[in-house]
């Protein structure tokens, strides 16, 4: 199966900032999701964004996506402590939209 | 609403046995449920698709003799891993797909890591 890439790997700042990861992907998509994944926990489930759609945003979560690029952003603003977790992106295909997933973003915030 | 649990958490085997994951939906039915691996510090990475009262689809590279799941009812979908070797040791997490409007998300059970001696 095909993943996506994300970058950056690892992102280190401090509380307060603003943190970006992007994600590209190969094929065609029903649509994309951001999840976030707490050290050897299950997974959370962030934000939905459609392949008609291009921006949207949940609390201080933003999500960006450029299907002609193939690419999408999350842009979590003002950080906090607690945001410190590991973020996938999956892009949803096929008829069960089946999930494949990004290598994901290692974010830590410091307080 | 939309619980999925995994059972068990945590499993350390002998080599050589099999290990059964139970994948339950608490509060709603799931036609189709999913299985994932994930190694330490990288992505999941998808098994295979159950589906309810059919067989499962496999991921290619994935055995499905070695990997044999069975999703018996909408509720509950199991995952055992067969003549479990160290290189199975892994972090295995299971989805349950959607319904109604949340049709396209997955809901994640929290995921049974399996150490194999």
């Amino acid at each position: 199966s095909q993943q996506g890439e994300e970058d950056p790997q690892a992102l280190s700042i401090q509380e307060g900032e603003n943190a970006t990861m992007n994600c590209s992907y190969k094929t065609s998509i029903n649509n994309l999701q951001w999840y976030r994944q707490n050290s050897g926990r299950g997974l959370v489930h962030l934000i939905l964004i459609r392949s008609n759609e291009r921006e949207k945003h949940s609390g201080r979560l933003r999500v960006t996506l450029d299907t002609s690029k193939k690419s999408s952003s999350l842009l979590i603003t003002a950080s906090r402590a607690a945001d410190t977790a590991s973020y996938f992106c999956a892009t949803g295909a096929g008829g069960y939209n089946k999930l494949i997933f990004g290598a994901g973003t290692r974010l830590a915030v410091h307080p | 609403g939309a619980v999925v649990s995994q059972h068990p958490s945590r499993v350390i085997c002998k080599s050589g046995t099999s290990v059964k994951i139970e994948c339950r939906s608490l509060d709603f039915q799931a036609t189709t449920m999913f299985w994932y691996r994930q190694f330490p510090k990288q992505s999941l990475m998808l098994m295979a698709t159950s589906n309810e009262g059919s067989k499962a689809t496999y991921e290619q590279g994935v055995e499905k003799d070695k990997f044999l799941i069975n999703h018996a009812s909408l509720t509950l979908s199991t995952l055992t891993v067969t003549s479990a070797h160290p290189e199975d040791s892994s972090f295995y997490i299971c989805s349950a797909k959607g319904t109604g409007s949340r049709y396209n998300e997955q809901f994640f059970g929290p995921g049974t890591r399996l150490t194999v001696l």
